[in-house]
């Protein structure tokens, strides 16, 4: 059974860069480039943020990036902002369990 | 831009059928790239999908949760809705509906819609 394991907290200072990781097992990640990212704040829908590893929606600041390597999806947000603060959810197509999501990670603006 | 509105019973007793229906705006659930979804949050936790469908029949379901969910649509209304039997305190969640593009990307989401089961 594939799954999607990120940290369950990850924290940077205002204008800095934070990578959250993104690790999928059984190839829910390798091999093909159906990753996706979402911001959630507390109390709201999820946001698309990153598709396709590394696309960015319209109207998503060029701070947010992905990239991939083997079993591992990253999502960078580049000079930190306050409205960063959120929980991030990474998403990927296992083709055991169809669409998976990793268990999200809570960011926090020092 | 695309709008979801799930509409929901709130309060189902354990056993019994829990049904939701999304309403889109500013979309035709009959666009050719747009499958039609829905993901479930258990509060506070994480995001489960639960399955999608395409107006011309190609329905996924998540394979935990297959037995139990139908997914259909109504054209007519621009509406599509989620269906899950003998629901138990386990299903307890935010039913989030989505558009899920080209069966992709879940790009668009509703606000959500907070079902409790209990008796």
């Amino acid at each position: 059974q594939s799954a999607l394991t990120q940290p369950p907290s990850a924290s940077g200072s205002l204008g800095q860069s934070i990578t959250i990781s993104c690790f999928g097992s059984s190839g829910a990640i390798d091999g093909h480039n159906f990753v996706s990212w979402y911001q959630q704040y507390p109390g709201k829908a999820p946001k698309l943020i990153i598709y396709a590893v590394n696309n960015r929606p319209s109207g998503v600041p060029d701070r947010f990036s992905g990239s991939k390597s083997g079993d591992t999806a990253s999502l960078t947000v580049s000079g930190l902002l306050a409205e960063d603060e959120a929980d991030y959810f990474c998403n990927a197509y296992a083709p055991t369990n169809n669409w998976i999501f990793g268990g999200g990670t809570r960011l926090t603006v020092l | 831009q695309v709008q979801l509105q799930e509409s929901g019973p709130g309060l189902v007793k354990p056993s019994e059928t829990l049904s939701i229906t999304c309403t889109v705006s500013s979309a035709s659930i009959r666009s050719v790239n747009a499958y039609w979804g829905w993901v479930r949050q258990v509060p506070g936790r994480g995001l489960e999908w639960i399955g999608s469908m395409h107006h011309r029949g190609d329905t996924q379901y998540n394979m935990s949760l297959r037995s139990r969910v139908t997914l259909s649509a109504d054209t007519s209304k621009n509406q599509f809705s989620l269906e899950m039997i003998s629901v138990t305190a386990a299903d307890t969640a935010i039913y989030y509906c989505v558009r899920h593009t080209n069966y992709e990307v879940f790009d668009y989401w509703g606000q959500g819609t907070l079902v409790t089961v209990s008796s």
